[in-house]
């Protein structure tokens, strides 16, 4: 069964202080690894697609990267408009469904 | 900026009764989805809608549950006769043919309170 594991549950950081976010998956036939982000209340808003191991996405103070069985979401120098959920999820050969993680919720404090 | 419009934004029903809830996708695609998220859990895929016909569902999209598209704008889901399970946030999202079917446009979602 597909998994796809998030961590930390919930990160809470000092605005500049930049981290990095953990997702992990088991698919084997991975189509795309996608990360989202999500504010209270509302839908899932698209960031990444990440397609194999080795490469990276950038926007703005946040950049993707993907290895065989995890992707990471680095977050530099954060500010408090960055105080979001991110969600990861893939999808496997042949699906059209994303199987998510269950995110990991930011809060930057200024 | 085009973006997916669900309707109504929160629905109270009682446990039996038949909900409908509508979203219009963006016009120029051509993908349709259905997700849920129930209070504090994850978002879990329902069931995609491509060229008039589902081409894919979970486990969770059973009979109870109907999709479709009455016109050219509209996409449904129905729930024959709901269960108090049934409360979550739902989210209508549609993508464009050709872009990667991970690469989805959510709308703000139905809250379906069943009581």
């Amino acid at each position: 069964e597909d998994q796809v594991t998030q961590s930390p549950e919930a990160l809470r950081l000092q605005e500049g202080e930049s981290s990095s976010l953990n997702c992990s998956y088991t698919v084997s036939g991975l189509r795309g690894l996608f990360w989202y982000r999500q504010d209270p209340g509302k839908g899932p808003e698209f960031l990444f697609t990440l397609y194999s191991a080795g490469e990276e996405k950038e926007k703005e103070r946040l950049k993707a990267t993907l290895t065989k069985k995890e992707s990471f979401l680095h977050i530099t120098a954060p500010k408090p408009e960055d105080s979001a959920t991110y969600l990861c999820a893939d999808l496997d050969t042949g699906r059209r469904a994303l199987t998510f993680g269950s995110g990991t919720r930011l809060q930057v404090q200024p | 900026e085009p973006e997916v419009t669900q309707t109504p934004s929160h629905q109270v029903t009682q446990m039996g009764q038949e909900v409908i809830l509508r979203c219009v996708p963006i016009s120029n695609h051509l993908y349709f989805y259905w997700y849920r998220q129930i209070l504090g859990q994850k978002v879990e895929f329902l069931v995609s809608f491509y060229n008039n016909e589902i081409s894919e569902k979970s486990e969770i999209f059973d009979d109870q549950f109907s999709v479709e598209r009455p016109d050219g704008s509209n996409f449904t889901l129905k729930i024959r006769s709901t269960k108090l399970e049934d409360s979550a946030m739902y989210f209508c999202a549609s993508s464009e043919w050709g872009k990667s079917t991970g690469e989805l446009f959510f709308g703000e979602g139905s809250r379906l309170t069943v009581l």
